[in-house]
């Protein structure tokens, strides 16, 4: 079937540190991969994705690289600051297999203190 | 441009009485799905509406219920309610059925069961 596993947090960097949130994933078919955000009290936002291997996604400073022979999403920048401080989901989307439902990790939360 | 709109935006109901959360999609948007998250999990899918159909369900009971109007606006209804089913509940839409470019997701519905 299909799963996301996520890094475990919470996550604490002092701002201008640089960030890596780990994200494999199973799935039946070809999955397009994604990165969302959530900042406290509001829905997901959209960072980043990418529909095959070997894209990168990027965004605000924040990329992610798709690995099919090792099944990775990681979710990376390298000056994190402040404001960056939120709950970051991983989440796949697998057409070809179970159809185009979110399949979401259980989300690491990420604080920076200045 | 107005996003994905949900209301009401909290709600405080009893254990074994019905609720209904309303979602309105992004411009141009014709499909609407509908995820529960519990507090510090990622979001699980209930189900997708398309062309005013269910089109897709996740693994929840009947009690959960939905429906999408002609001007692709929907609603999530469950009855019956368990403490169990606290969570925010988050509507995405998108333009069309399938997820290749990520959904746009709504600030949510916080259910409160008590």
């Amino acid at each position: 079937g299909n799963s996301v596993t996520q890094m475990e947090g919470p996550v604490t960097l002092s701002e201008e540190a640089f960030l890596t949130i780990n994200c494999t994933y199973t799935a039946t078919g070809y999955p397009s991969l994604f990165w969302y955000v959530q900042y406290p009290g509001e829905g997901l936002q959209l960072l980043l994705k990418a529909t095959k291997a070997d894209d990168k996604g990027s965004n605000k400073g924040f990329e992610a690289t798709y690995r099919k022979e090792t099944t990775s999403f990681h979710l990376e920048k390298g000056s994190v600051q402040v404001s960056d401080s939120a709950v970051y989901f991983c989440a796949l989307s697998d057409p070809q297999g179970t159809g185009n439902q979110f399949y979401f990790g259980t989300g690491t939360s990420l604080t920076v203190i200045p | 441009d107005a996003g994905v709109t949900q209301s009401p935006t909290h709600l405080i109901k009893t254990r074994g009485q019905q609720v209904t959360l309303r979602c309105s999609p992004k411009s141009g948007h014709d499909t609407v799905s509908w995820y529960q998250q519990a507090l510090g999990q990622g979001p699980q899918f209930i189900f997708q509406y398309y062309e005013e159909e269910e089109r897709q369900r996740g693994n929840f009971p009947d009690r959960f219920s939905g429906h999408q109007f002609p001007n692709y606006s929907s609603e999530l209804n469950v009855n019956a309610l368990l403490l169990g089913d606290s969570a925010l509940y988050l509507c995405a839409s998108s333009p069309g059925r399938w997820g290749f470019y990520g959904y746009t997701f709504g600030s949510g519905t916080r259910l409160t069961v008590v």
